[in-house]
């Protein structure tokens, strides 16, 4: 059973750049039949899909912040991350981090825990 | 990209009603949708994959039915345990979509 858990700063500046880290336990970040994802929830709102990525490199981003979004993967360390650039007080939100099982589509069936980022000054 | 739309947004019933919520796409998705439940400071859980596959360890309850452009989950008798709120999510597209959300509570 995979386990994921976000890491980062919980306090970020406006127009800085926030930075997270998911770390895969229970698995292998390069098993096939996964791929990962980044999806935030505003405090009291519903679920947004940030972006998605293979073990390859390969990424899908959100059209709404794909100018501002890098997701990266690092094998050896079995572990994922996301940056957002030039974020502002929209970007506040629980940020979790999640295993994509790509049979029939693709589902995601671990979460972390999430992580809050708040943006301030 | 692809809207997913739920209705109703909010819904109250009785322990032991049918309960039944509703998500639609804003095109024909196949089955790729899938149905998750987040209780309150919790990260969300799968229910449903493809429509109508039960994921392993779910209550027997939980139903999910649907294609191309309409789907369903239904309780068949809400227990209070059941209070959440629901989520569809389509994976037809890897630019994956959310529904936003149906707040189930007990009347």
């Amino acid at each position: 059973q995979l386990q994921l858990q976000e890491s980062g700063p919980g306090l970020v500046k406006p127009s800085e750049t926030l930075s997270l880290t998911c770390t895969v336990s229970g698995g292998s970040i390069s098993y096939s039949i996964y791929y990962w994802g980044w999806i935030r929830q505003p405090p009291g709102k519903g679920l947004e899909w940030i972006g998605t990525i293979f073990h390859s490199g390969s990424t899908y981003y959100n059209s709404s912040l794909k100018s501002r979004v890098t997701m990266s993967v690092d094998t050896s360390r079995n572990q994922f991350s996301l940056k957002l650039r030039s974020v502002t007080a929209a970007d506040t939100a629980l940020y979790y981090c999640a295993s994509i099982y790509s049979d029939t589509g693709g589902y995601y069936d671990y979460w972390g825990q999430g992580t809050l980022v708040t943006v301030s000054s | 990209d692809i809207q997913m739309t739920q209705s109703p947004s909010s819904l109250s019933a009785s322990v032991g009603d049918r309960v039944t919520i509703t998500c639609r796409a804003s095109q024909n998705i196949s089955n790729y949708l899938n149905w998750y439940q987040q209780k309150p400071g919790k990260a969300p859980k799968l229910l449903i994959y493809a429509a109508s596959s039960l994921q392993s360890e779910v209550p027997s309850r939980f139903s999910g039915s649907g294609s191309a452009t309409d789907f369903t989950l239904t309780i068949s008798s809400l227990q209070p345990e059941d209070v959440a709120t629901y989520y569809c999510q389509q994976s037809y597209s890897m630019l994956c979509t959310f529904g936003q959300g149906t707040k189930l509570e007990i009347k």
